[in-house]
């Protein structure tokens, strides 16, 4: 199985801050790699799929990069609604496995 | 409009059974491979199962394995778990989400997903 690790586990930034979370797969994960958030009591929503492609309606302040087993998602210029939970996740492989998430609070 | 929603959950006893029900709605259901994630209480998200558009494969995290069946009856626009020998462990909202599949490979990404429903195993 492909193990997932996100760091960090969590984090404090402020409104307007550049946030930078990074995902790390125990092999190649060939760019299946997606980046989900979730907000509290709500399921998770799709932000970057393919390391690096936005999805359609979400916020051009997110973005993706990364290839082979480091991956980086970034939020240029945090907004309130930003804080939240993201989950990287690998594709590539059965199981379909998920990082510990990256806690994003209010400092 | 695309739609999943969940239904099925609830208290169940160590050992005990329930079969979780997703309705699908707003989209051609067939055309997508479809997947159970589950999330603990207060933990990560987990992967559990998935299944081929027409049924004929389907796969498991180890830990379910043997005691979780994952179905789908496509005339009814519907994806379903059946949990057996449920233990304290399996307690978590359970997801269903579906993944386009452009390429026919089973890879990609969930762009949907259920608004989730709570099982709880405990006596």
């Amino acid at each position: 199985d492909i193990q997932m690790t996100q760091s960090p586990s969590s984090l404090s930034a402020s409104v307007g801050d550049r946030v930078t979370i990074a995902c790390r797969a125990s092999q190649s994960t060939n760019n299946y790699l997606n980046w989900y958030q979730q907000r509290p009591g709500k399921a998770p929503n799709l932000l970057i799929y393919g390391a690096s492609n936005l999805q359609s309606g979400v916020p051009s302040r997110f973005s993706g990069s990364g290839s082979g087993t480091d991956f980086t998602l970034t939020i240029s210029s945090l907004q309130p609604e930003d804080f939240a939970t993201y989950y990287c996740q690998q594709s590539y492989t059965t199981p379909f496995t998920f990082g510990p998430g990256t806690k994003v609070d209010i400092k | 409009e695309v739609q999943l929603v969940e239904s099925g959950g609830g208290l169940v006893q160590p050992g005990g059974s329930l079969r979780l029900s997703c309705a699908a709605s707003g989209f051609t259901f067939s055309d997508y491979w479809m997947h159970w994630v589950r999330q603990a209480p207060g933990k990560g998200l987990e992967w559990v199962a998935k299944i081929k558009q027409d049924g004929t494969e389907k796969y498991y995290v180890d830990s379910v394995k043997g005691r979780f069946t994952i179905s789908r009856d496509n005339a009814k626009n519907s994806l379903y778990l059946q949990m057996n020998s449920l233990r304290a462990e399996d307690t978590a909202v359970y997801y269903c989400a579906r993944l386009p599949d452009f390429y026919g490979s089973g890879r990609g990404y969930f762009d949907y997903w259920g608004q989730g429903t709570l099982v709880t195993v405990s006596s």
